[in-house]
């Protein structure tokens, strides 16, 4: 499809899994980010993709959260040992590389993770 | 990391009313992107603002970018039900080599018929 996609859409795991999301950006689109959606919390800035480089990750909650992304397209973010704490809404969203104004943030529909 | 503030973050409003919801920050950005939310989708793109001072329409939404590009301020226009949903804005700023864009908590908006 042309916009970004996310899998699984749902996740419910039990505390001290590991997990792992998935993120599939717009063609062409070099710049990835995730975020993570909590209720009552906003969109939380996790980490910063260009190309299969991550300039900034410091959004990262703990050591427990890593992400990685190959061929400059596909990204995983990984969640080790989760807790109740991480559950939430995981947003992916990719755009074109430059700076400025017209490079908005295309967003995929979010995994929304449950720890029980 | 810059903060936004948005208020008010709840709102319910009858069909046909008229709406401002705000954003502000104590320092500035190169531009502020406000963003719809439906349940169980993300965000998606309204309008961007770059220039202080400036408004641009939607429709029955105007959008405002404070003078000293700090704050701004969406305008609904007797409000539709399909206009419910969650309204964020975001800042962006050039960090690093790549635009940062730092979201505010949003405003959940609904429009009963």
């Amino acid at each position: 499809g042309a916009g970004v996609s996310q899998s699984p859409s749902n996740k419910v795991t039990e505390k001290g899994k590991d997990v792992e999301l998935r993120c599939d950006p717009i063609s062409g689109h070099t710049a990835l980010y995730w975020y993570r959606q909590s209720l009552g919390q906003g969109l939380e800035f996790l980490i910063y993709f260009q190309g299969n480089s991550a300039p900034d990750k410091s959004g990262l909650p703990s050591d427990r959260f890593s992400a990685e992304r190959t061929g400059g397209s596909v990204s995983t973010l990984t969640i080790q040992r989760t807790q109740q704490e991480d559950s939430a809404v995981y947003l992916c969203a990719s755009s074109l590389v430059r700076q400025g104004p017209d490079s908005p943030l295309h967003f995929g529909n979010g995994t929304r993770l449950t720890v029980t | 990391t810059q903060l936004l503030e948005q208020s008010p973050q709840f709102l319910s409003i009858q069909e046909g009313e008229n709406l401002t919801v705000y954003c502000n920050s104590s320092s500035v950005f190169s531009s502020l992107q406000w963003y719809r939310q439906e349940p169980g989708e993300g965000p998606v793109l309204l309008v961007t603002v770059v220039t202080g001072g400036e408004v641009k329409k939607l429709k029955r939404l105007t959008f405002q970018f404070g003078d000293a590009r700090k704050d701004s301020s969406l305008h609904i226009t007797a409000a539709q039900p399909g206009d419910t949903g969650l309204y964020l804005c975001a800042g962006a700023e050039n960090s690093g080599g790549y635009q940062k864009v730092t979201f505010g908590i949003g405003t959940k908006l609904q429009v009963i018929p």
